[in-house]
């Protein structure tokens, strides 16, 4: 059973960037493509993109797209998602998921982003 | 704006029957498998039915999915207050090419 375990909490300046880690265990992270979904505050969720480790290959929301960057350590079993020019707008709970389409299961414990000056 | 639309809110008295709609175009729902994630307060959203209609190990069956052209529901029998918490159909967005979610329906348990 695959578990994934993200980054602590960050508070970051408007303007700067944050990258959020996400460790899997297991032996699945190369077979399934890693996901970044965020919550706003009273918001619903929203995908950000994804990576499919085996590929190398990324897909991002077009809302992110320019701003946001997912890269992987096959070795480490380890996602990364950094957003730049960061906003109030960034401020939300931030998780990774693994999946396929639309079937993301597992899913991160979440890590809180607050933009704030 | 939400690809999906979901009602906001649905509640329910417990053991009663609560469906949750979601409904969606042909280039989402109508195209692909729909599914649900439970999200409860303070944790990470859980896939709840996958494929339309199929239970993931350790689901109970009080929770069922179905779908009929661009639309979907998921019903909730014999309601717990356990169960409350925002539930999230989701679906791949054929024009899009991205995983699309609807905006969430709290479910209260009065």
């Amino acid at each position: 059973q695959v578990h994934l375990v993200q980054s602590g909490a960050e508070v970051k300046k408007p303007g700067s960037s944050v990258k959020v880690s996400c460790q899997a265990s297991g032996d699945t992270f190369s077979s399934y493509s890693m996901n970044w979904v965020r919550q706003a505050p009273g918001q619903g969720l929203e995908w950000v993109g994804r990576i499919t480790p085996a590929f190398g290959t990324t897909d991002y929301a077009q809302k992110f797209a320019g701003r946001v960057t997912i890269t992987a350590d096959v070795t480490s079993s380890t996602a990364y998602m950094e957003l730049t020019r960061l906003t109030s707008e960034d401020s939300a709970v931030y998780y990774c998921a693994l999946g396929a389409l639309a079937r993301l299961d597992p899913w991160g414990q979440g890590t809180l982003v607050t933009v704030s000056s | 704006q939400s690809v999906l639309t979901q009602p906001p809110s649905a509640s329910g008295t417990p053991g009663q029957r609560v469906i949750i709609s979601c409904s969606g175009s042909t280039s989402n729902i109508g195209s692909h498998y729909i599914y649900w994630y439970q999200h409860l307060p303070g944790a990470a959203p859980k896939l709840l039915i996958q494929r339309n209609d199929q239970r993931p190990s350790g689901v109970p069956d009080r929770f069922s999915g179905s779908k009929s052209g661009t639309s979907a529901s998921l019903a909730i029998s014999g309601l717990r207050s356990e169960d409350e918490a925002d539930y999230y159909c989701a679906t791949w967005h054929e024009t899009l090419s991205i995983p699309v979610f609807g905006g969430g329906t709290k479910l209260t348990v009065l």
